[in-house]
């Protein structure tokens, strides 16, 4: 069965800085990998979508991430964090199975950026 | 273009009552999926819908049921409500293929009483 995991929990940046986010995946086949983000009370807006092809994959917002089969993450990052990007960052694995399809989500990170 | 819209944003139930919570999806989307976020945790898969079919069911008891409708709108339903039933549902829309990406609604808030 597949599985997302985010190791970090919390993390806090100042306003400014550089971030980055983990996420580790388990699927035996090629993977959909997904990054959400969820600000309180609301749901889940789409960052970044990997597929195949270009293992860096560009978002909304200024976000990218790159996929690494060999260490089976794919890791969010961001240059320079601004305010507005507290919230919470979700990893997620697009699985197809007979029929369907659907997303496994890691527990979360919970981004507070320092002013 | 209307995004996924849920319907009620909140509502407060008591243990052992019945809820049905509303989707619609985007405009051309044919496939619905609920999924159950506890606080604290990532959304869990409970069910997809393509073209009034089920297409898939995560592990969640029998009390949860879903349908589909043939403009595609969606209801779930959840019987003899628990205490651990409290959530946000959240619906999200797709064509059906997963190469497009999932659209979420910004959910029900259920409390169970």
């Amino acid at each position: 069965a597949q599985s997302v995991t985010q190791p970090d929990i919390h993390i806090t940046v100042s306003e400014g800085a550089s971030l980055e986010l983990r996420c580790n995946y388990s699927y035996g086949a090629t993977p959909y990998l997904f990054w959400y983000v969820q600000s309180p009370g609301q749901g889940l807006q789409l960052l970044l979508k990997y597929f195949s092809g270009d293992t860096l994959v560009q978002g909304i917002k200024g976000f990218e991430a790159e996929f690494k089969r060999s260490q089976s993450s794919f890791n969010l990052r961001k240059p320079s964090v601004h305010w507005s990007d507290a919230a919470e960052y979700f990893c997620a694995v697009g699985v197809v199975t007979g029929g369907g399809n659907k997303l496994t989500f890691g527990t979360g990170t919970q981004l507070k950026v320092e002013l | 273009d209307a995004g996924v819209t849920q319907s009620p944003t909140h509502l407060i139930k008591t243990r052992g009552q019945h809820v049905t919570l509303r989707c619609s999806p985007i405009s051309g989307h044919k496939s619905v999926s609920w999924y159950q976020q506890v606080l604290g945790q990532g959304p869990q898969f409970i069910f997809q819908y393509y073209e009034k079919e089920e297409r898939g069911r995560g592990n969640f008891p029998d009390r949860f049921s879903a349908r589909q409708f043939p403009n595609y709108s969606s209801e779930l339903n959840v019987n003899a409500l628990l205490l651990g039933d409290s959530a946000l549902y959240l619906c999200a829309s797709s064509l059906f293929s997963t190469t497009d990406g999932y659209t979420f609604g910004s959910g029900t808030r259920l409390t169970v009483v």
